[in-house]
């Protein structure tokens, strides 16, 4: 059974260009979760999806971040015209359950460097 | 928004016991409290999860006071390969929300 897997491992973009980072949760998990982890820093959560269902984006920056967890597919994060403030790891997790209890399994995460 | 505060870091020597203590002062009351283990440049790694009192397993042990406001997890003979920064994550009984630690970087020494 494959872990999580997270595409591309890094990413280099330029200022004003978009950034897409994929994130294919372990087999028979429906729940997804993404992190932001700057350089030194903690993980900070952004976004809790479940398939098709965003659950609770209260960690979105309000502009220019989107993400979506299709009923096909991977769960993509989104960020349009990236500045260099959006460099970071992005990390993705699953789990099968959601809620209470349910252990999260993480992916190896996106570097972004924004240019 | 309630803290969920480490230590900073830790020192420690190969085959000692190493406890890393993690405040959640403002822990929801249904959630559990979860301990994961980061390498440098790659995701976190789960280590062990309680709810109270102690639960241990094969690499910790979790240790959970009756008042759930702080936990301890507990390395046992540590060695140079545990080195790395450890996060406990918890939910927030105000907002409702997964809240990491600020994490504690644990140095192994030979």
């Amino acid at each position: 059974n494959a872990g999580v897997m997270q595409n591309p491992r890094h990413l280099v973009r330029r200022r004003g260009q978009e950034a897409r980072l994929r994130c294919s949760p372990m087999k028979g998990h429906s729940h997804v979760y993404w992190y932001r982890q700057l350089p030194e820093e903690g993980l900070k959560f952004m976004v809790y999806l479940q398939k098709e269902n965003i659950i609770d984006e209260s960690g979105m920056p309000k502009e220019r971040f989107s993400a979506e967890f299709p009923k096909e597919g991977p769960s993509i994060l989104r960020i349009q015209q990236v500045v260099r403030g959006d460099s970071a790891a992005y990390f993705c997790a699953s789990s099968p359950r959601g809620g209470q209890g349910d252990e999260q399994y993480f992916g190896p995460g996106t570097r972004l460097t924004v240019t | 928004l309630a803290k969920t505060t480490q230590p900073i870091s830790m020192d420690s020597y190969e085959g000692q016991e190493v406890n890393i203590t993690c405040s959640h002062n403002n822990i929801a009351t249904n959630d559990y409290i979860t301990w994961y283990q980061q390498f440098p440049s790659q995701g976190p790694r789960f280590i062990i999860q309680g709810y109270k009192t102690k639960v241990t397993n094969e690499v910790a042990s979790l240790f959970i006071p009756a008042d759930r406001k702080s936990s301890t997890l507990s390395l046992p003979r540590v060695s140079l390969s545990d080195t790395a920064v450890y996060y406990c994550l918890v939910g927030d009984a105000n907002t409702d929300k997964l809240i990491f630690g600020t994490g504690t970087r644990l140095q192994v020494f030979p």
